[in-house]
């Protein structure tokens, strides 16, 4: 089945406790984001990436890391989690050509302490 | 810069109406144009996208859209809502490489009985 599958899904951390969230998709997609949701916000993307070793900065990127070594994975990195930091993440990858399509995961549940 | 607006925050229908959701959009070229259902708890599942071509486009569970240039428009339909649309929905705009896809604040819809 194609998806994209995102670790973990809930997560209760402390300020300054350094977590990564692990996204991985199956279906060969080359370009890959992430995204966070909040009331009244929406969804503002946080980083891209448009292949291996290809990253680049969303709307809201400070606080955050990524890396692209692989394809099928993008992991987000919090360095030093803050409060403001708590959030529902979503993982995205998108198919390629002229008509495109992104494939979210079903979102990790952050909250920082 | 891309942006999108989606003017109601909540609607309440009651089961059997008619339903339209308002999208506009900001972007200097032709834009790339979706919208994603949130149900509560789970991940965003696309509803529909224009890309080009005819301006009234189906999507999926019964919803259409129709792109409207000159009103900078993308307003979600559906004839008679069922008690299980009552979801969040996001309107959302692209551009044609893909590196971003800019979403609205969403639309809580509740369904009454």
């Amino acid at each position: 089945e194609a998806q994209v599958t995102q670790n973990p899904r809930y997560l209760i951390t402390v300020t300054g406790k350094k977590l990564t969230v692990t996204c991985s998709q199956n279906m060969n997609h080359e370009y890959m984001s992430w995204y966070r949701q909040d009331p009244g916000l929406g969804l503002r993307q946080i980083y891209y990436s448009m292949n291996v070793e290809v990253t680049d900065k969303g709307d809201v990127p400070e606080g955050y890391k990524v890396s692209r070594k692989e394809k099928r994975n993008f992991p987000l990195i919090l360095e030093s989690p803050s409060p403001n930091q708590t959030s529902l993440y979503f993982c995205a990858s998108r198919t390629s050509g002229r008509v495109w399509e992104l494939f979210f995961g079903e979102g990790s549940r952050l909250t920082v302490l | 810069a891309q942006s999108v607006t989606q003017p109601d925050i909540h609607i309440t229908v009651s089961e059997g109406a008619s339903l339209e959701l308002r999208c506009n959009y900001s972007y200097g070229a032709t834009p790339y144009l979706f919208w994603y259902v949130q149900s509560p708890g789970q991940g965003l599942q696309l509803l529909l996208k224009y890309f080009s071509g005819d301006t009234l486009v189906q999507g999926i569970k019964g919803f259409e859209a129709e792109f409207k240039r000159s009103q900078s428009s993308f307003n979600l339909r559906k004839p008679s809502v069922h008690w299980s649309d009552a979801a969040e929905y996001f309107c959302a705009v692209g551009k044609s490489s893909g590196d971003k896809l800019t979403f609205g604040t969403g639309t809580r819809l509740a369904v009454r009985p």
